[in-house]
């Protein structure tokens, strides 16, 4: 059974980077051209998606936040990762990882969650 | 981007049928067969109820089933359950390449 698990710093100063990684465990990442993404979502508000990436690096991003997003994966650890810069305290969020599908659309996996305060 | 249109709130009685809609453009909703719908417990990760507009991944109940119309997208209820309460969001593919949720409902089961 694929288990995937967000990890990294749960409190964030205002102007720095969010870093996160999810580890990917009980698959390959780079098994059957799947895509993997990241999701935020605000306490009390609803879901909103913030990019994917496939194996090979191919990034897609969420026009609002592209300035400021980076995806990247390491395929030797089985991991991928989220980067978001100059966060301010909109950006407080629980962050999701997740396995999308082969046709990227529609996200099958989810990790737990990881909630990331923005606050100095 | 603009979020895809969701009621806030939908309420039902156990055994009956209910059915959620999910308003985009042509530009997503209308112009792809790549929505899907996700169910959220509080305080649980979300969870794929339907892809591709009809489709159910294994281990989802039957009762759970999705249709689209032009820019509209519908998740449907049959025989309403207690743990069926939670919020329900929509997603679609859009022609930027990229995924949109909508704003969520809340299902109260009466």
């Amino acid at each position: 059974q694929l288990h995937l698990q967000e990890s990294g710093p749960g409190l964030v100063k205002p102007s720095e980077t969010l870093s996160l990684t999810c580890t990917v465990s009980g698959g390959s990442i780079t098994t059957s051209n799947y895509f993997w993404g990241w999701i935020r979502q605000p306490p009390g508000k609803g879901l909103a998606w913030i990019g994917t990436i496939f194996y090979t690096g191919s990034t897609y991003y969420n026009p609002s936040l592209k300035s400021r997003v980076t995806l990247s994966v390491d395929t030797s650890k089985n991991q991928f990762s989220l980067k978001l810069s100059s966060v301010t305290a909109a950006d407080t969020a629980v962050y999701y990882c997740a396995r999308l599908g082969v046709t990227g659309t529609s996200l099958w996996y989810w990790g737990q969650g990881t909630l990331v305060t923005v606050s100095s | 981007q603009s979020a895809l249109t969701q009621p806030a709130s939908v309420s039902g009685s156990p055994g009956q049928s209910i059915t959620f809609s999910c308003t985009g453009t042509s530009s997503d909703v209308g112009g792809y067969n790549y929505v899907s719908w996700y169910q959220q417990h509080p305080g649980k990760a979300p969870k794929l109820m339907i892809y591709d507009v009809t489709q159910r991944p294994s281990g989802v109940s039957n009762r759970f089933s999705g249709s689209k119309s032009g820019n509209t997208a519908s998740l449907t209820i049959s025989g309403l359950q207690a743990e069926d309460e939670a919020d329900y969001y929509c997603s679609s593919y859009t022609s930027s390449s990229t995924l949109v949720f909508g704003g969520g409902t809340k299902l109260t089961v009466l």
